[in-house]
C-alpha cells in the first residue's frame, strides 16, 4: 500500500537551519493531512494539520504546505532544534470514508539536528 | 494535558492464546482507533469505534480481532488466537468530532512466541 510515502527515510540539518520533509500521496481522495512525530518507546505525537481547503498551515516553528495539484505535502521546522530530532510521520485521511476519518500513513522520515 | 494510556506496554503470549491490549482515551473523546505497526514497516490502520460500535475494519481486522468498549472509559483490542505474525506495536488512538486530529497512546508491545 503506496497510497502515502516518503520517500527519505533520513535527514540530517543543522541547529538553527531550516528542515524540509516531505510526502507524497496517490489517493484524490484525502482531503485531511496531519504531521506527527515520534519518539523511541512513544506513541506519534501529533504536530500540525492542513485540510485540502487550505495550501498553507503555521504553528509556531512548523508550517505545512499543501500542493493538490502536484500531491504533495511539505513540513517545514524553522529554526530546528535538537529535541526535534525525531521520526516524522506524513499521514492523510478522507471524509468521504466516513466519520471515522482513518489515517493512512507514510514510512517516516528520522530527523537528526545536529547541534 | 489529556492523554491516551495503554496497558500494558509489553506483553509476551504463547501462539494460540487470547491476548486483551486496553486503552483509556481521553475522556470527551467520541471515536477509538487501533493501529498496529510490524517491526520495520508502517503503522497500519485496524480498526475504528464509534457509538459503541464499529464504524470502519480494515483487511487485517479478521474474525480474530474484536473490539469492545466495557464502560465508560477502557476501549480493549482482543486477538482470539494469537499468531506469529501478530507480533507488532499496537497503538491505541482517539479524537473529538469534527476535523480534530487523532491522539495516540505509547503502545503496547505484543510478542508472540
Amino acid at each position: 500500500d503506496q497510497q502515502v510515502k516518503q520517500n527519505s527515510p533520513s535527514l540530517s540539518v543543522q541547529e538553527g537551519r531550516i528542515s524540509i520533509l516531505n510526502c507524497d500521496y496517490t489517493n484524490s481522495m484525502f482531503d485531511y493531512f496531519l504531521w506527527y512525530k515520534k519518539y523511541p518507546a512513544e506513541g506519534p505525537t501529533f504536530l500540525i494539520s492542513i485540510s485540502s481547503i487550505k495550501d498553507k498551515n503555521e504553528d509556531g516553528r512548523f508550517t505545512v504546505f499543501l500542493n493538490k495539484s502536484a500531491k504533495h505535502l511539505s513540513l517545514h521546522i524553522v529554526p530546528s532544534q535538537p529535541g526535534d530530532s525525531a521520526v516524522y510521520f506524513c499521514a492523510a485521511s478522507s471524509t468521504f470514508s466516513g466519520s471515522a476519518r482513518q489515517l493512512t500513513f507514510g514510512s517516516g522520515t528520522q530527523l537528526t539536528v545536529l547541534p | 494535558e489529556p492523554e491516551v494510556t495503554q496497558t500494558p506496554s509489553h506483553q509476551v503470549t504463547q501462539m494460540g492464546q487470547e491476548v486483551i491490549l486496553r486503552c483509556v482515551p481521553i475522556s470527551n473523546h467520541l471515536y477509538f482507533y487501533w493501529y498496529r505497526q510490524i517491526l520495520g514497516q508502517k503503522v497500519e490502520f485496524l480498526v475504528s469505534f464509534y457509538n459503541n460500535e464499529i464504524s470502519e475494519k480494515s483487511e487485517i481486522f479478521d474474525d480474530q480481532f474484536s473490539v469492545e468498549r466495557p464502560d465508560g472509559s477502557n476501549f480493549t483490542l482482543k486477538i482470539r488466537s494469537t499468531k506469529l505474525e501478530d507480533s507488532a506495536m499496537y497503538f491505541c488512538a482517539s479524537r473529538g468530532t469534527g476535523g480534530q486530529p487523532q491522539h495516540f497512546g505509547d503502545g503496547t508491545r505484543l510478542s508472540i512466541l
